[in-house]
């Protein structure tokens, strides 16, 4: 199984909107709605952000959303700020009964 | 709250296995609500799924991984184990323990073990 495709970085500056993409294959994120993503903050452990491509689970700001077409997944962060400079993950089930991730995204608020 | 804390070695011989066990606490493995998996991060590099157990034993490997990696369920002390052998340099990692919705989503994710491989 092959990673999926994210850009290794994204900016903007506060109060922007930005979008991530993950892009898969027919055999992951075309086939299942079992998107998630992570965020990771340097040296800290990752948190669920996103599961099945547009829940948030308890906790996680509303400026945060996912969503999907095809092949390709997108996290966007609304009203950035400056707690959201991290690295961001994407993962998706497989049809292989697997999980994959994404090479991961470092967000850069300007 | 589910926890989960990792315990092993941290420090593995090439060519030898890394062994690690989590140990559950806050809920029981046997839960049908839950998979139990195991991810891992080199150091400064993404993340890695190694592979998912259910309660049940019903194991599912990363492709590149399977031939080394062994996912073990033991109910009675609600833990469960990786074992993945003739390890090398690449292998170093901090390895995450972590439960996993049907959906594949983990949640909540714990600081991990660091796991260096060297002689």
């Amino acid at each position: 199984q092959s990673a999926l495709t994210q850009p290794a970085s994204v900016s903007g500056s506060p109060g922007q909107s930005i979008t991530i993409s993950c892009t898969g294959t027919s055999s992951d994120i075309g086939t299942y709605n079992y998107v998630s993503w992570y965020q990771q903050h340097p040296g800290k452990a990752p948190k669920l952000m996103i599961y099945d491509v547009t829940k948030r689970p308890s906790g996680v700001s509303n400026r945060f959303s996912g969503s999907k077409s095809g092949n390709t997944a997108s996290l966007t962060i609304s009203g950035l700020q400056a707690e959201d400079e991290a690295d961001y993950y994407c993962s998706s089930y497989t049809i292989s009964s697997a999980l994959v991730f994404g090479g991961g995204s470092k967000v850069t608020v300007l | 709250q589910l926890q989960l804390q990792e315990s092993g070695p941290g420090l593995v011989k090439p060519s030898e296995t890394l062994s690690l066990t989590c140990t559950v606490s806050g809920g029981s493995i046997s839960s049908s609500s839950y998979y139990w998996g195991w991810i891992r991060q080199p150091p400064g590099k993404g993340l890695e799924w190694i592979g998912s157990i259910y309660y049940s034993g019903s194991t599912y490997y990363n492709p590149s991984l399977k031939s080394r990696v062994t996912i073990s369920v033991d109910t009675s002390k609600n833990q469960f184990s990786l074992k993945l052998s003739s390890v090398t340099a690449a292998d170093t990692a901090v390895y995450y323990c972590l439960s996993s919705g049907y959906s594949g989503w983990f949640d909540p994710w714990g600081q991990g073990t660091l796991v260096t491989v060297s002689s």
